[in-house]
């Protein structure tokens, strides 16, 4: 069965960088995009970038742009997600989730999801 | 810029119709996607592609698209549905940017 498994929780302070990997297992890695959204608390579901581990294709949020980094190790099934210049309001729940399409893509399976708090 | 609107909350009573809304310009054109998230859960996909069901979701989850307006109908509504719902699609402009909406809190009475 599809399984995608995320780090633990993470603590930083502002100006910091923090990355979140994500372990998939139980399917063809390179047959589906990975993407990852957060979610502030308290707040709704915020996309943050999408990657295709088959090509290397990478798609960020506008706003996010400059600051996060997607990337895939094929050899492992895991994909990573580095977020720089931590500020307060990046604290939030990241979710990686296998997405399915190309360009356009939706959310079949996710991870639990990493807590990713940013304070002084 | 292109947005999803959702009305912020939905009650119903336990066995009657709840039906969830998303506004969006752009959904003629692009497919519309629904998740479920209880409190502390990550997202399940309820429906995909305006209208389909994921295996494993029960048949009381139902979509459907008219124009700018796409629609999540829980039909016989059980205690056990109550939770945010978020609509999800695309930027149709060429930056390819998903798009969340606001998400709709179902409350069963």
């Amino acid at each position: 069965q599809v399984q995608v498994v995320q780090t633990g929780a993470e603590v930083k302070k502002p100006g910091a960088s923090v990355k979140v990997s994500c372990k998939t297992s139980g399917y063809t890695f390179t047959h589906y995009g990975i993407s990852w959204v957060r979610q502030a608390p308290g707040q709704g579901l915020e996309w943050v970038g999408w990657t295709n581990p088959s090509n290397g294709k990478i798609n960020y949020a506008q706003k996010l742009q400059g600051r996060v980094t997607v990337t895939t190790d094929t050899s492992t099934s895991t994909a990573y997600m580095e977020l720089r210049n931590l500020r307060s309001d990046d604290t939030a729940v990241y979710y990686c989730a296998r997405s399915y399409g190309d360009p356009f893509y939706y959310f079949d399976y996710w991870g639990q999801g990493t807590l990713v708090t940013v304070s002084s | 810029s292109y947005e999803l609107t959702q009305s912020p909350s939905v009650s119903v009573s336990p066995g009657q119709t709840a039906r969830i809304t998303c506004f969006g310009d752009e959904l003629p054109k692009q497919y519309a996607y629904w998740y479920q998230q209880k409190p502390g859960q990550a997202p399940v996909l309820v429906i995909y592609k305006d209208s389909e069901r994921p295996s494993g979701i029960p048949e009381r989850f139902s979509g459907s698209s008219s124009g700018t307006t796409v629609t999540l109908t829980i039909s016989g509504v059980q205690a056990e549905d109550e939770a945010d719902y978020y609509c999800q699609s695309a930027d149709n402009s060429g930056t390819y940017e998903v798009l969340f909406g606001g998400g709709t809190k179902l409350t069963v009475l």
